[in-house]
């Protein structure tokens, strides 16, 4: 089975604070997806990318970062942590490719972030 | 840009009975893909079923169907029987053929089971 694992399930944290949420994947996926899931507007795109050390801004870049160094690990950086940060951060990883076998995103567990 | 739009921020439902929920979206594209994504209680995100567009057939797994009407871009999933363990946030996604392979969700609907 595929797995995709955040490193934690639930975070606290200062304001100001930088925070680093990690998500690894053992499938040899190319794509990988942090979203950040708040209710009433569902799943949201902060950031993605497609290979090693590549990314791209998502719908909601503003206020976080994220690294690529390996191929199974994504990580989603908060430079400077702040309340309108706390919400629900879901990874997810996928296969590249047009194929209708490779659309399926496989998501981790989530972490649930609260900064005070 | 691509949005997809759920506009029943909960439904319930009485055990064995069917439900139906809805989602809509808007892109300029002629082929993607549409999902529907359960998200129960443990958190984590199951595809429940998926759709290309270009397929004029609408998808069915066991208990759950769509109805798939693209001139309309309405993408709805009909739950058969429904069963306790169904009870979860379900998400509408859409995804692009070709290009950026992200996916694009909605709001969600939450869905109670009534016993």
């Amino acid at each position: 089975d595929v797995k995709v694992t955040q490193s934690s399930r639930y975070l606290v944290k200062r304001t100001g604070e930088k925070v680093f949420l990690e998500c690894v994947q053992d499938m040899d996926h190319e794509n990988m997806f942090w979203y950040r899931q708040d209710p009433g507007l569902g799943l949201r795109l902060i950031y993605f990318s497609y290979d090693v050390k590549m990314k791209e801004k998502g719908d909601i870049p503003e206020g976080y970062s994220v690294s690529r160094e390996k191929k199974e690990r994504f990580s989603l950086i908060l430079e400077s942590a702040s309340t309108n940060q706390t919400s629900m951060y879901l990874c997810a990883s996928s296969l590249f490719g047009p194929g209708q076998e490779n659309t399926e995103a496989f998501f981790g567990q989530g972490t649930r972030l609260t900064v005070v | 840009a691509q949005t997809v739009t759920q506009s029943q921020p909960e439904m319930s439902v009485q055990e064995a009975e069917t439900v139906t929920l809805s989602c809509t979206y808007d892109t300029s594209e002629s082929d993607y893909y549409l999902f529907w994504y359960k998200q129960p209680p443990s958190r984590q995100m199951i595809l429940v079923i998926r759709q290309e567009a270009y397929k004029q057939q609408n998808a069915t797994e066991n208990r759950f169907s769509v109805n798939f009407q693209k001139a309309a871009k309405s993408f709805s999933l009909k739950i058969s029987d429904s069963q306790l363990g169904d009870a979860a946030m379900y998400f509408c996604a859409y995804r692009v053929i070709q290009g950026a392979q992200k996916l694009v969700f909605g709001q969600g609907t939450r869905l109670t089971i009534n016993p």
